[in-house]
């Protein structure tokens, strides 16, 4: 069964650090990946989607990478502000009806 | 963008009623799941759905059942609430062209 491990937990950082959340996941065989944030009592707002055939994908200040065959992806996170605070969730799709999730990141940026 | 609404974002009920939770999306996308979210057990697959009255258990199936009558609503009940079934609920539908989701606000339910 597919294993997702998110590290660190927890990260506070000043703001306008730049920052790198990082993801791993035991079985390569994958679809997709998928990088959520989570602000605290809502739903889940996806980020960005890593097809398992490309290395990464950006919106904004934010860049996802993915190596499929090391099992890692990272989520960089430029110039990082107050409203960034938040838990990250790396979500993985191994092609059947369910997500794996990973733990969590929980972010907080300082002003 | 592909928009999944949730009718209620906290709802509290009492032990052994019936309990409606409603998702909505607007995408027509066949696939459309149901977990429920709980601290230090991270999301939890309830149920899903692969199209209109098609249904496939989760990892968590018991205590609930769902429903799907139209492409664009799943319905999860609970059909006697337990204090068990006190959580966050998060509905989700998958993109067909990229295997992509999308999730709702959430509902979070205590049971009294």
């Amino acid at each position: 069964k597919q294993e997702v491990t998110q590290i660190p937990a927890a990260l506070s950082v000043p703001e306008g650090e730049n920052l790198v959340l990082n993801c791993s996941f035991t079985d390569s065989a994958i679809y997709n990946l998928q990088w959520f944030r989570q602000d605290p009592g809502k739903g889940l707002t996806s980020l960005l989607l890593i097809q398992s055939s490309q290395r990464e994908q950006t919106s904004g200040r934010l860049n996802a990478s993915l190596d499929k065959s090391s099992g890692r992806s990272t989520l960089y996170i430029a110039a990082s502000q107050p409203g960034d605070s938040a838990t990250y969730l790396c979500a993985v799709n191994s092609g059947a009806n369910n997500l794996f999730f990973g733990t969590g990141t929980r972010l907080t940026v300082i002003p | 963008d592909v928009k999944v609404t949730q009718s209620s974002r906290y709802l509290v009920k009492r032990t052994g009623e019936k309990v409606f939770l409603e998702c909505v999306q607007d995408m027509d996308h066949e696939n459309m799941f149901w977990y429920r979210q709980d601290p230090g057990l991270g999301l939890r697959l309830i149920y899903f759905s692969y199209d209109v009255k098609m249904k496939e258990k989760g990892d968590i199936p018991e205590g609930y059942s769902v429903s799907r009558e139209k492409k664009e609503r799943f319905s999860l009940i609970l059909e006697s609430a337990s204090t068990n079934q006190t959580s966050m609920y998060l509905c989700a539908s998958r993109d067909p062209a990229n295997y992509g989701y999308t999730f709702g606000s959430g509902t979070r339910l205590t049971v009294v």
